[in-house]
């Protein structure tokens, strides 16, 4: 079983639409969440980060975290063609120190 | 302006070379990462540094080196024992004692394509 598991796409959505992109993770001792945007022949890029299990908000962008389900969302409300990249979901296994595991990415398409 | 920089963008290497690639950052981040992404893959750990003048061996170290002389400075090598080593390759950084604590950041990003 993969440490960290994403649908890889592609996601469709129209413009204006809530886009929503899935992550399981296998190790149920993870501490902490992240989501990446990563445009095509670019770097990651950080757009959020999670702890706690409940919902985290920061602008469009939501993150959902329950880790009894070992299962971590990001939605996109409001999409936006510049939204169209590939979302990678990371997951660090340690509350102190590092040992980051990054799922292969979902890429989504936002079309206007 | 902080962050982190990473040269040169796009690198051809030769059979047999090695090559180094550079990582700089200014964010005063103690912690420093060097990953390799392939087309359809997640990233791949190839070392970390938590602290200078140590390092520990990612998931995928062999035919790689690294040195962590200075806080701001992590250079990777490709050795010629790196079978396929053609890959985008990616620095990171991450802080401590902060809201963000392990949190990665990442450089731009090196090309490497074997010849």
């Amino acid at each position: 079983q993969k440490e960290v598991e994403q649908n890889s796409g592609p996601l469709s959505v129209p413009e204006g639409a809530i886009a929503s992109l899935n992550c399981t993770y296998s190790d149920r001792g993870s501490q902490s969440f992240f989501w990446y945007r990563q445009y095509s022949g670019k770097s990651p890029e950080l757009i959020m980060f999670i702890y706690s299990n409940g919902d985290k908000e920061d602008g469009r962008f939501t993150a959902q975290l329950n880790k009894a389900s070992q299962y971590v969302s990001l939605l996109i409300r409001d999409s936006q063609p510049s939204d169209s990249a590939t979302y990678l979901c990371a997951v660090n296994m340690f509350q102190f120190g590092n040992d980051m595991r990054f799922g292969a990415g979902t890429r989504l398409t936002v079309k206007p | 302006d902080g962050g982190i920089t990473q040269s040169p963008k796009y690198l051809f290497r030769k059979e047999g070379q090695n090559v180094t690639l550079s990582c700089e950052q200014n964010l005063n981040h103690d912690a420093m990462y060097w990953y390799r992404q392939d087309p359809g893959q997640g990233l791949r750990l190839i070392y970390y540094s938590q602290i200078v003048n140590d390092f520990q061996k990612g998931d995928i170290a062999e035919g790689y080196s690294v040195s962590r002389e200075k806080k701001e400075s992590f250079p990777l090598t490709v050795t010629s024992a790196q079978k396929n080593p053609t890959a985008f390759y990616l620095c990171a950084s991450s802080p401590t004692g902060t809201e963000d604590t392990d949190t990665q950041y990442f450089g731009p990003g090196t090309r490497l394509t074997v010849l």
